[in-house]
């Protein structure tokens, strides 16, 4: 079965550094190709793409939010882990992971998505 | 950053009829395009990549099709069923980072 599972904290204080994982199964990052982002969409707004590594290892961020993100993966654990640092109330949102391949960069399977609140 | 805009924001459709919705790219795109259906609660789904190739398991109701410019794009849905009302959202993987999309078209019954 291929899925991903995105986990982390519900709730994370301004300032705070927010750690997410998407754990994954059913494929891997090793196969060539294979690409996993995270995709954030505030409460009733749209999309938006936050960060990509892919089977190289190679990382790519939104430029906008570039100096707050960090992403890493564990080929051996199929998980790949954002941070992002200086959280605010404007990173209330939910967190998706998502897989797509560089033949298209179309998200083809994505997470449920966890909601993150940033709150005092 | 490439732009997308959708339109319209909300449409509104009965059960049965057909439902067009548009994305325009701020420059090229080619056909790096994608559409997704997202429902209240749920991941968004991807419906169309390419421009106008569905993804699996996709009914054929759905289309999605490019102009000449690869600037504008459709998304039709014919013969809308109950389950299709929902927002639709476009997605452009032409030149990123960043990847981005457009801010959504909500279809709801008439």
């Amino acid at each position: 079965q291929v899925t991903l599972t995105e986990s982390g904290p519900a709730l994370v204080k301004p300032t705070q550094t927010l750690t997410l994982t998407c754990s994954f199964s059913g494929f891997s990052l090793n196969t060539p190709g294979v690409r996993v982002s995270w995709i954030r969409q505030p409460p009733g707004k749209a999309l938006e793409w936050l960060a990509l590594v892919d089977w190289a290892d190679d990382k790519y961020f939104n430029a906008s939010l570039k100096t707050r993100l960090s992403i890493s993966r564990d080929t051996s654990k199929n998980q790949v882990v954002l941070r992002m640092t200086s959280m605010n109330p404007a990173d209330t949102a939910t967190y998706f992971c998502a897989r797509s391949y560089s033949t298209s960069t179309s998200f083809d399977l994505w997470g449920r998505g966890t909601l993150v609140t940033v709150s005092s | 950053e490439i732009v997308l805009t959708q339109s319209p924001a909300t449409l509104s459709v009965s059960p049965g009829e057909s439902a067009t919705l548009s994305c325009r790219a701020s420059q090229t795109v080619g056909r790096n395009l994608a559409w997704y259906q997202q429902k209240p609660g749920q991941a968004p789904r991807l419906l169309i990549y390419g421009a106008s190739i569905r993804a699996t398991g996709i009914p054929d109701r759905f289309s999605g099709s490019g102009s000449e410019t690869e600037t504008e794009f459709t998304l039709t849905i014919s013969s809308l069923q109950p389950e299709d009302f929902a927002v639709y959202y476009c997605q452009q993987y032409s030149y990123w980072p960043p990847i981005t999309f457009g801010q959504g078209t909500k279809v709801d019954i008439k």
